[in-house]
């Protein structure tokens, strides 16, 4: 039973169009996050959720959404997608906000803007 | 200069060598150190926690952490072709943003 899950696993898609992605996790942790990892393997901090609450909210463009309809579910919406925003994004939960450190990540999103 | 600086490699050694990969980081208020595990196509998993300065060993696996120069290392002892993987430092001062490295891109060669 995967324990953080997103899909889906490829999109391809064009400049301009909106797209989500789509996570679950059955861990029952309080913490979810976005990250993004770009083609030289940098991972980065989007957002992050606590119980439903955005907590952490990087210098991301507006385009980009998230929302937690509940604790194990956080999605990203992205309006109007960017060349420059083609990249893997990975989901993420940890047990709560203190223990942030001991990340349980999705494998991933491949992203691809043409 | 970046918060955490990794040399990404490609890092390639022969079965049953010992390997060392290194972090440097330019914050000094960085308290948590973790070592994370990512195999091609696949999220990072966390390998080794530490807090503060130290050692902390798990196996095959040891982390440690000089404060006082800034410097984290992890070695893996008798080096498997299935510890062929990517491995990320990563640190944080404890309020929930963790900073990454680049990744060691690692081969280990039967």
């Amino acid at each position: 039973d995967t324990a953080v899950s997103q899909t889906p696993k490829y999109l391809v898609t064009q400049m301009g169009n909106d797209k989500s992605i789509k996570c679950e996790q059955n861990l029952g942790h309080d913490t979810m996050y976005w990250y993004k990892q770009d083609s030289k393997k940098f991972l980065k901090i989007m957002f992050s959720y606590n119980n439903k609450e955005l907590i952490i909210n990087e210098t991301v463009p507006n385009r980009f959404s998230p929302k937690s309809p509940d604790k194990a579910h956080l999605n990203l919406h992205i309006n109007s997608l960017e060349l420059g925003d083609s990249a893997v994004y990975f989901c993420a939960s940890s047990q709560d906000s203190v223990l942030a450190e001991k990340l349980f990540f999705g494998s991933g999103t491949q992203l691809s803007v043409l | 200069q970046k918060e955490v600086e990794q040399d990404p490699g490609p890092l390639s050694v022969p079965e049953g060598a010992i390997v060392s990969l290194n972090c440097t980081y330019s914050n000094s208020a960085f308290q948590y150190f973790m070592w994370y595990r990512q195999y091609s196509r696949k999220g990072p998993e966390l390998l080794m926690y530490t807090y503060s300065s130290g050692n902390k060993e798990d196996g095959r696996f040891t982390a440690q952490v000089d404060k006082s120069s800034k410097y984290i290392s992890l070695f893996i002892r008798d080096s498997q072709p299935s510890d062929s993987a990517t491995y990320l430092c990563a640190m944080s001062q404890g309020a929930q943003k963790l900073v990454f490295g680049q990744g060691t891109r690692l081969t280990i060669n039967p």
